[in-house]
């Protein structure tokens, strides 16, 4: 089992630009999460999946933030167009029951 | 509506002693309570979880937590500080009803582990 995997890790970019972020979920699990972390605010849902369709997208700051699941093995959340307060810790999480298994985040700065 | 709070934002102990981390939630249902951690540059990581049943629970690295209804509680332990302890801690709860599978997490409690 390789765990949830997200790329890149690292993302640095300007202002303006668009970001993609990737994940992979765990096989088999139903569930996939997006979550958001910083300092000043911790850690923020912004969207989940179940079976592929969005359930509760409230958490997205603004219409820059989408994300997508075309398939049980795949998510992206894209920002476009990315702004230096989106700067963060991004993280996918996949689950099937109560548990959530988290990849290792895409560190995301915003010039 | 849901609500975690972790008392403490920093706690510090000496290695071998004990490790005790408190979180207090609210919840209008009968709750489903998580602890995680999170080590430097990882993801969160699932210590333990109370669902149903027994009280007491336990989880890895011989981390346990017991929830107390009466007191709203979920006060995560741990006997003896190990050095690889430290790390941050998150408190988490969730209606566990339906589909629903939405976590209401604390602000986290940094553990700091001295020699």
């Amino acid at each position: 089992d390789a765990g949830v995997i997200q790329s890149p890790r690292h993302e640095v970019t300007e202002m303006g630009q668009e970001v993609t972020l990737r994940c992979k979920p765990i096989s088999g699990h139903d569930y996939l999460f997006w979550y958001r972390q910083t300092m000043m605010r911790g850690l923020e849902l912004l969207i989940y999946f179940n079976n592929n369709v969005p359930i509760d997208d409230s958490g997205m700051p603004e219409d820059r933030f989408s994300a997508k699941m075309p398939n049980a093995s795949f998510s992206t959340l894209k920002i476009q167009p990315s702004e230096p307060r989106d700067s963060a810790v991004y993280f996918c999480a996949s689950g099937l029951r109560t548990a959530l298994h988290f990849g290792n985040g895409t560190r995301l700065t915003v010039t | 509506a849901q609500s975690v709070t972790q008392l403490g934002s920093h706690v510090s102990v000496s290695e071998g002693a004990l490790v005790l981390l408190r979180c207090n939630y609210s919840s209008s249902v009968p709750p489903y309570l998580f602890w995680y951690v999170q080590y430097p540059n990882q993801g969160l990581q699932l210590l333990l979880k109370y669902t149903t049943g027994a009280t007491l629970v336990k989880g890895i690295n011989g981390f346990e937590a017991e929830f107390k209804k009466s007191e709203t509680s979920f006060h995560l332990t741990k006997p003896s500080a190990h050095m690889s302890d430290a790390a941050e801690y998150f408190c988490a709860v969730s209606e566990g009803a339906g589909n629903n599978r939405k976590l209401i997490w604390g602000l986290g409690t940094s553990l700091a582990v001295n020699p």
